[in-house]
């Protein structure tokens, strides 16, 4: 069974400082990764993905993400954080097959302090 | 020209009544979901529809059924409403055997009183 984990409820950057949300992950097969930032009384709206190739990928708003296997690990960075960026965010996964659906994580709570 | 939308966004009843919500996508997607998000924000899979056949249903009490007349739209129907059935229901659709994401509406807020 596929399953995601964030083992940080909250995290605290300061404004222009880098920032990290961590994510790691377990699926039997190759897995296909995912973030995703939800604003107040929102839908999630789809950040960046991994699929294949590239182990960092560049995602929408300056977010980028590692792919790591042998840590089996996609954390999600931005180098500089603005205000903006308050959110919640997770991670997913769902291995590369079939109809398998797309697994999340608890999420993350970004709170970015001007 | 929304892609994703869900009626109604907000939905306050009664224990023991009947409610349902509707999603509709136009992206041309063959697979769509329901997700529920509870009050710790956690996300969890109910159902997936593909080309209107269901494929997936993890778990969820049978007062739940999901109908999909088509493979643009699914709606979820709820019989006999229990105060735990409140959270926020997420639809979201994509094309089976893409890479791609899914793509969720904005949710149904139901609060069950």
């Amino acid at each position: 069974a596929q399953s995601v984990a964030q083992p940080e409820d909250q995290v605290n950057v300061a404004e222009g400082n880098p920032l990290t949300v961590k994510c790691t992950y377990s699926v039997s097969g190759n897995p296909y990764l995912f973030w995703y930032v939800q604003y107040p009384n929102r839908g999630l709206q789809f950040l960046l993905k991994y699929i294949t190739g590239d182990n960092l990928v560049k995602g929408s708003y300056g977010f980028e993400a590692e792919f790591n296997k042998s840590q089996t690990s996609f954390h999600l960075k931005k180098p500089s954080a603005l205000v903006s960026d308050s959110a919640l965010y997770f991670c997913a996964v769902r291995e590369n097959s079939g109809n398998t659906p797309l697994v999340f994580g608890k999420g993350t709570r970004l709170s970015v302090i001007a | 020209d929304t892609a994703v939308s869900q009626t109604p966004k907000y939905l306050v009843t009664q224990m023991g009544n009947d409610k349902s919500i509707k999603c509709e996508q136009n992206l041309g997607h063959d697979t769509m979901y329901w997700y529920k998000q509870d009050s710790k924000k956690f996300l969890k899979i109910m159902f997936s529809y593909n080309n209107k056949e269901l494929i997936i249903n993890e778990t969820v009490p049978n007062r739940f059924s999901p109908k999909s007349p088509d493979k643009a739209h699914l709606n979820l129907h709820i019989n006999s409403l229990e105060l735990g059935d409140s959270a926020v229901y997420f639809c979201a659709s994509r094309l089976t055997g893409d890479t791609g994401e899914l793509f969720f509406g904005e949710g149904s807020r139901l609060t069950v009183l």
